[in-house]
């Protein structure tokens, strides 16, 4: 089964607004990684956080990992249209040399 | 930096071809690299680990056979699905990544593939 799993599913904002989605895994982890996908595209990396870390900024986003809980959240603020795309989770596991396992992903639409 | 270049980004061929998908990594060197297969509105699935100089490391129900990887240099991963049918149509995408426990994967922009 697929190691990170996110919701929503689907997430519909108006822009300006934001945009909260979260990530749940089932095994330890050497780090959680959030990609953004534009339709047909390949994937764009957004954010790295390592097992040891609890919350990390990038810009807009933010994300925070809590490994008691086994989960992340992605916080993209002041959300703009082109920010409309797929988000996935990825971690990484200990040991495994930098393979991902991706989650299904949440689809975001920023409404203009 | 970390460009990763996928050519081609879409291919449309009969049934029976052989298709030949590269995947480089323009400014790095990059001693792993990973292909995927994404369906429709679905998560990427990995396909295979391909390791520079060595034999690619294929998931469990991957065909290697079908899909050949070859990673002859630092810069160039490359995946050919052999003898491709309908049901190989898809979205295939690589990614590279630099040495280094905590480094992200740098994505090509995906291929395209629909056999007819």
């Amino acid at each position: 089964s697929q190691q990170g799993e996110e919701d929503p599913q689907a997430l519909s904002i108006q822009e300006g607004e934001n945009a909260t989605m979260n990530c749940s895994y089932k095994t330890s982890i050497n780090n959680l990684q959030w990609y953004r996908q534009n339709s047909g595209r390949g994937l764009v990396h957004l954010i790295l956080i390592r097992s040891n870390e609890r919350e990390k900024h990038s810009g807009r986003l933010r994300v925070t990992l809590d490994t008691s809980k086994k989960s992340s959240s992605l916080l993209i603020t002041a959300s703009r249209a082109a920010d409309t795309a797929s988000y996935f989770c990825a971690t990484s596991l200990t040991g495994a040399n930098s393979k991902l396992t991706f989650g299904k992903g949440i689809t975001l639409s920023v409404r203009p | 930096g970390a460009v990763v270049s996928q050519h081609p980004s879409r291919v449309i061929c009969k049934s029976g071809t052989s298709v030949k998908i590269e995947c480089r990594s323009l400014d790095f060197q990059a001693t792993t690299m990973f292909w995927y297969r994404q369906f429709p509105k679905q998560s990427l699935m990995l396909m295979a680990t391909s390791n520079e100089g060595s034999k690619a490391t294929y998931e469990q129900g991957v065909e290697k056979d079908k899909f050949l990887i070859n990673h002859a240099s630092l810069t160039l991963s490359t995946l050919t699905v052999t003898s491709a049918h309908p049901e190989d149509s898809s979205f295939y995408i690589c990614s590279a990544c630099k040495t280094g426990q905590h480094t992200p994967q740098h994505f090509g922009d995906g291929t395209r593939l629909s056999i007819l």
